[in-house]
């Protein structure tokens, strides 16, 4: 089946730092990526759409100039959270959808766990 | 309001028996709504997905219905096993676009 794989999988980071993390899509080529946050005992919650060579589509209330994304490849895409807040931290899971095969799947990362101190 | 609502929120089974999870959606126009399993510190993983015309889809111990009449789904549990445990969230899409409506989640817990 298709693998989504994400790194790191666990970060600490201090308050003021940037840290990226990366979503690959191991099998499959990826034209839509999503990312998502998730906070204890919540649902997930979608922060952006990125899709692979143009700028990414962010929800209402996300501010994109904190949480950069690039979309570089058909099988990678990062998120940069800039100047990290306590508050930042979070859960944060991609998906990505395939360029082929079924339109409804998307499959999930293993999501990284960000604590910023 | 969140657009789809699952229940219980939580509950605790005996291994080997079953359970039922619920979920009732509000999205509209419906295009597909799918059943993921999701380990306490891992990504969610797909169950089922099933569009308008399927009513019922199984993948192993697990059964998915689905009623697009009355907008509800359930997710039966056959014979737990411990490594049942996990958070299990209904999702529903809506034709015309990529977003997803996420439930909170089933939180699950099988004790032997």
């Amino acid at each position: 089946g298709a693998v989504v794989s994400q790194h790191p999988s666990r970060v600490i980071c201090k308050s003021g730092t940037s840290v990226k993390i990366e979503c690959r899509s191991l099998d499959f080529q990826a034209t839509t990526m999503f990312w998502y946050r998730q906070f204890p005992k919540q649902s997930l919650m979608l922060m952006a759409t990125s899709n692979e060579g143009s700028k990414a589509t962010y929800e209402q209330g996300v501010e994109k100039d904190k949480f950069l994304i690039n979309h570089a490849s058909l099988t990678l895409s990062t998120l940069t959270v800039t100047s990290a807040h306590p508050e930042d931290s979070s859960f944060y899971i991609c998906s990505a959808r395939a360029s082929a095969g079924n339109p409804y799947e998307q499959y999930f990362g293993p999501g990284t766990r960000l604590t910023v101190t | 309001k969140n657009q789809v609502e699952q229940s219980p929120q939580s509950l605790i089974i005996l291994e080997g028996k079953n359970c039922t999870l619920q979920c009732n959606y509000t999205v509209s126009p419906f295009s597909n709504l799918r059943w993921y399993k999701q380990d306490t510190g891992r990504g969610p993983v797909s169950l089922t997905i099933m569009t308008f015309s399927e009513n019922t889809k199984s993948n192993g111990r697990y059964t998915a219905t689905l009623d697009a009449d009355t907008k509800q789904s359930s997710l039966h549990i056959t014979a737990s096993q411990l490594s049942d445990s996990a958070s299990y969230i209904c999702v529903v899409s809506a034709k015309g676009n990529n977003r997803l409506a996420f439930g909170k989640g089933n939180q699950v817990v099988v004790i032997p």
